[in-house]
């Protein structure tokens, strides 16, 4: 039972472009939860969703960010027109139902030069 | 803010000696969960207690949950130096988010 799976692990982006980020969910999980960790950092949450729905990104940004989890394939993080700023890691979790441990992806580091 | 903070920031000790973090929130919670994460790499989860436990083990660590504080405690026995890592504690109340800490800075000398 593979854990969470993100990629890439490491993104170079140039100022402007657009940075994709894939989360792949455990094997039986649909909920899955997106963080951002800049450097020295504790991790701030993003987006929490379930299969198909966004059910609170209170923590995304308002422009720029997007979140899905279609029904069938991977969770994306969409970040458009990236900034400097936006360099962090980014972290994938999921979990099974509300209120057992989730379960962290090891992260894809964007780098935007 | 709901999230947890981690107390001491930074930690060091000698390999054989306890390590102990604590985590303190606001708000009431469901559960409370431990991760580590070592550098550059992602949180490996450690444990996770829930408010109507006191104490939880798992191994060489033991965490305890006082809900009237508002606090946990992270105790690491006989530390080695892989235990060197960052530790965060995250807090659940709503099941739709976890909140995390800045997290506690552990090295472990040999």
């Amino acid at each position: 039972n593979a854990g969470v799976m993100q990629n890439p692990r490491h993104l170079v982006r140039r100022r402007g472009q657009e940075a994709r980020l894939r989360c792949s969910p455990m094997k039986g999980h649909s909920h899955v939860y997106w963080y951002r960790q800049l450097p020295e950092e504790g991790l701030k949450f993003m987006v929490y969703l379930q299969k198909e729905n966004i059910i609170d990104e209170s923590g995304m940004p308002k422009e720029r960010f997007s979140a899905e989890f279609p029904k069938e394939g991977p969770s994306i993080l969409r970040i458009q027109q990236v900034v400097r700023g936006d360099s962090a890691a980014y972290f994938c979790a999921s979990s099974g139902v509300i209120n057992t441990e989730a379960f962290f992806g090891q992260g894809t580091r964007l780098t935007v030069v | 803010s709901q999230q947890g903070e981690e107390d001491p920031q930074a930690l060091s000790i000698q390999e054989g000696e306890n390590a102990t973090m604590n985590c303190s929130y606001k708000t009431s919670i469901n559960n409370l969960q431990w991760y580590r994460q070592n550098s550059g790499r992602g949180l490996v989860h450690l444990i996770l207690i829930r408010s109507n436990e006191r104490e939880k083990h798992s191994g060489r660590l033991r965490v305890t949950l006082d809900t009237s504080k508002k606090s946990s405690s992270l105790l690491i026995t006989a530390s080695r130096a892989a235990d060197t890592a960052s530790y965060f504690c995250a807090t659940d109340n709503t099941g739709n988010q976890f909140y995390f800490g800045t997290g506690t800075s552990l090295t472990v000398i040999p």
